[in-house]
This record gives C-alpha cells, structure tokens and sequence, in this order.
C-alpha cells in the first residue's frame, strides 16, 4: 500500500519569501501525486498533479512540483509567496490502480508574515 | 456545474442520535468519497464507492455506513452518534479516464457530537 509523508507540521515564511514543502511517498511503482490546497473553512483544491513525463510539474497560483523518482519526493515550491497562500497543503498519492483511492498526507500549515 | 454539494454546512448532534450527510455532484462522476478530517490527522478515507450499487470500506469505517442508489448522490449515515465522530466532514467526487484520479472536494460539513 502507498503512503504520504509531509514532515513539516506547520511553516511561517515572510511575504515575497520563496517556499518549498516537503512531500515523501512510499510505492512500488511510479506513483500519480497530487498537491491540494485548502483555505480556512474550505474544502480542497488542487493545485497541480503528476502522472508521468516532465517532472517539473506547473500548477495553479504560480506553484511548482518537482517529482524525484530517486528520492522519492514531490515537493512543492512557489518563488515569492503571498498573503493570500496562507492555507493548509495536503500531498496526495494515488496508483494506477483504477479502484485504489488517494492517500493524503497529514498536511503542511503555511503561515505568512509581512 | 455546482460541482459537489454537500448538506448541512454545519449540525450539533448528542450522542446516540442519528443523522444522515447529503452529498451531490452533477459533473458524471463515477468514483465518490467521504473523509473526515481532524486536526493535525489530515484525511482520513471512510468510505467510497466506484458507481451506482458499489460501495467500499476506507481506512475509518466504523459508525458508519453509506449507500450509492444514482451517480449523482453518495449520503453517509451515522446510526449512533458518539463524540468520537466529531469533525469535519468531506466529500469528494473523481472520474478515472478523464481526470485521472483528480478528486474534486465538497465544502466540508462541520459535525459536533455533545
């Protein structure tokens, strides 16, 4: 079975500071991960996903994703955060195993100071 | 689209009660999900379904329980509401072929057991 490591609990960086979140999988095969956002009081959105092909993956609100077969790693990255990315990030991976749901990682709470 | 609805946004139950969580998606999605989220426990998978009629154990099904009568609405049953199942509650709704696996989440029903 897969699972999803994010070891970082809870982050603060400044505004206009670049961000990196740490996402670690466990499966045998080449896994589908996913980064979802969730706002306060929210339910999840995606922000990016990766199946196969490039492993620097371009999502939503200026975030990148870059898979590292070797390390098996899917971090996420932004170069300049803003207040408004203040939020919860939850890693995801799924298999291509049609019928076998995500499995989501604890979460990392982003906090953003000016 | 409205995307995944979910009713209420919000209940107080006391234990033993029963209540059912409403959850609906209008975009044909085959594949549905209820999780519960805790506080620094991320999702956690109670149950799912891959269509009308087929339904599947998660990671935390116990006090649960679901049906899947039309692809449009997945409803989760609490039979004896204890404060254990105190959470917030979400639904989520994915289509294997096209999104591959891209879960898209309802708002979140917030439940509290007293």
């Amino acid at each position: 079975a897969q699972s999803v490591t994010q070891p970082d609990i809870h982050i603060t960086v400044s505004e206009g500071a670049s961000l990196e979140l740490r996402c670690n999988y466990s499966y045998g095969a080449t896994p589908y991960l996913f980064w979802y956002v969730q706002s306060p009081g929210q339910g999840l959105q995606l922000l990016l996903k990766y199946f196969s092909g490039d492993t620097l993956v371009q999502g939503i609100k200026g975030f990148e994703a870059e898979f590292k077969r070797s390390q098996s790693s899917f971090n996420l990255r932004k170069p300049s955060v803003h207040w408004s990315d203040a939020a919860e990030y939850f890693c995801a991976v799924g298999t291509s195993q049609g019928n076998t749901p995500l499995v989501f990682g604890k979460g990392t709470r982003l906090s953003v100071i000016a | 689209n409205a995307g995944v609805t979910q009713t209420p946004k919000f209940r107080i139950l006391k234990i033993g009660q029963s209540m059912t969580l409403q959850c609906a998606q209008d975009m044909n999605h085959n594949y549905m999900y209820w999780y519960r989220q805790d506080p620094g426990m991320g999702l956690k998978l109670i149950y799912y379904s891959v269509g009308a009629g087929i339904t599947d154990k998660g990671e935390v099904p116990n006090g649960y329980n679901v049906s899947r009568s039309t692809t449009e609405d997945f409803p989760l049953r609490l039979e004896l509401a204890a404060p254990s199942q105190t959470s917030v509650y979400f639904c989520a709704s994915s289509h294997p072929g096209q999104t591959q696996e891209t879960q898209y989440f309802g708002p979140g029903t917030r439940l509290l057991v007293l």
